[in-house]
């Protein structure tokens, strides 16, 4: 079965960096995944899509402060130089044939 | 500019129908795969329909037999048709459209603002 795990919060600094995860079922590691932010009160948005050999290609007009990764089966996102503007809520997404999963989401809290 | 906007939600009763629409400017719907998305008060995000751009469609399985996606090429719209609704549906829709790049999905780059439907008597 296809899933997408993700820690529901996450804490850092203005101006620090964090880095998100989201991991693939067993079975499901070769998935490409997309990453959507969703600030408070407002649709999600895009940011990426994160590939299983790690590359990645932005969204249109998002911030180079934003960039992805791949270990295994996990998906990063990292967020460098956090802005207020960051605290939002950021889901994974991937697919298959006939179907679309969603991780549970992470809040991320910029203190 | 490349947009979506949604429209048709509301209030109505267990048991009742709705028609949800999401009409697309600055690209065509029928080229794309087209996707709902809904969003329960105070949960994440739950994928609900997609429609390929061959035609083909899927459904969750908790909508199966009651939703049904469709698009008119016409009006470069996507929609909705929810029959037969239930408290749990009670949740903001979204549409998005999902882009291929050559044939690889580069995931749902485009979302529209949201309708909400609320299912209670």
């Amino acid at each position: 079965q296809l899933v997408l795990t993700q820690s529901p919060s996450a804490s850092a600094s203005l101006g620090a960096s964090v880095k998100l995860t989201c991991t693939l079922s067993s079975g499901h590691s070769s998935y490409a995944i997309a990453w959507h932010q969703q600030q408070p009160e407002k649709g999600p948005r895009y940011l990426m899509k994160v590939n299983s050999d790690g590359s990645h290609s932005k969204g249109d007009g998002i911030p180079d402060r934003f960039s992805g990764s791949t270990s295994g089966a996990e998906r990063h996102l990292t967020i460098s130089s956090l802005q207020s503007e960051d605290e939002a809520d950021y889901y994974c997404q991937t697919w298959g044939t006939g179907i679309r999963v969603f991780g549970g989401g992470t809040k991320l809290t910029v203190l | 500019e490349v947009q979506l906007v949604e429209s048709g939600g509301g209030l109505v009763q267990p048991g009742g129908s709705l028609r949800l629409s999401c009409a697309a400017s600055g690209f065509t719907v029928s080229s794309n795969y087209m996707s709902w998305v809904r969003q329960a008060p105070g949960k994440g995000l739950e994928w609900v329909s997609v429609i390929y751009s061959g035609g083909n469609t899927y459904y969750t399985d908790s909508v199966k037999g009651r939703f049904t996606i469709s698009r008119d090429n016409s009006k470069n719209t996507l929609y909705l048709q929810m029959n037969s609704l239930r408290g749990e549906d009670t949740a903001v829709y979204y549409c998005a459209r999902e882009k291929l790049a050559g044939s690889f999905l580069v995931g749902m780059d485009v979302w529209g603002q949201g309708t909400t439907v609320t299912v209670s008597s």
